[in-house]
């Protein structure tokens, strides 16, 4: 259980393109999914937190119009990079937090998606 | 406000040594605190977590953790290190209490294992 897919792996756009990453959680519905940027050998960045109807909450510093979220149901999250430029190549990783038991919670992250902007 | 340590950007064992991946944590209320995996281009897979239960918690794959509160540790260890462990791996704390739940991740400690 707890499985969460991330659509494409890998893309490859040109400079100025919009492209689209999606989340989804197989096998749960997560009312709160996260966002995340990894350069390499680096560790994960949160860029923003996805709320199933509801705006996004994004990180200082991460514009929310070139990183458009949505989240339109329970199970799915999309991250839309608009106008993409080379330096937003990245590898982008999302979770969805399962809540147990109050406030107990655990997230579950999908496999990443390579994005090479040339 | 919550940090997290992992004091070696680089651990390097032989196969069937044991492993120790150190992690120090700072929170200001009872954290809730998870070991991940990562493989090359890969996700992230939940290896273990602590959430006030019992201090020492077993993972998947062989591998343990002990809450140390006293020394506000949460060091990751396995008995005897199989080749399929080298990855990276990164210590996690969160505080339902403050910042809403969001995770914080440690720099992160490449396993290498050597035959």
């Amino acid at each position: 259980g707890a499985v969460v897919s991330q659509h494409p792996s890998r893309v490859i756009c040109k400079s100025g393109t919009s492209v689209k990453i999606e989340c989804r959680s197989l096998d749960f519905q997560a009312t709160t999914m996260f966002w995340y940027r990894q350069f390499p050998k680096q560790s994960l960045m949160l860029m923003a937190t996805s709320n199933e109807g509801s705006k996004a909450t994004y990180e200082q510093g991460v514009e929310k119009d070139k990183f458009l979220i949505n989240h339109a149901s329970l199970t799915l999250s999309t991250l839309t990079v608009t106008s993409a430029h080379p330096e937003d190549s990245s590898f982008y990783i999302c979770s969805a937090r399962i809540l147990a038991g109050g406030w107990q919670e655990t997230q579950y992250f999908g496999p990443g998606t390579r994005l090479l902007v040339l | 406000a919550q940090s997290v340590t992992q004091l070696d950007s680089h651990v390097s064992v032989s196969e069937g040594t044991p492993v120790l991946l150190r992690c120090n944590y700072s929170s200001s209320y009872s954290p809730s605190l998870f070991w991940y995996v990562q493989h090359p281009n890969k996700g992230l897979q939940l290896l273990l977590k602590y959430t006030s239960a019992a201090t020492l918690v077993k993972g998947i794959n062989g591998f343990e953790a002990e809450f140390k509160k006293s020394e506000t540790s949460f060091h990751l260890t396995k008995p005897s290190a199989h080749m399929s462990d080298a990855a990276e791996y990164f210590c996690v704390v969160s505080d339902p209490y403050n910042q809403g739940g969001k995770l914080i991740f440690g720099q992160g400690t490449e396993l290498s294992v050597k035959p």
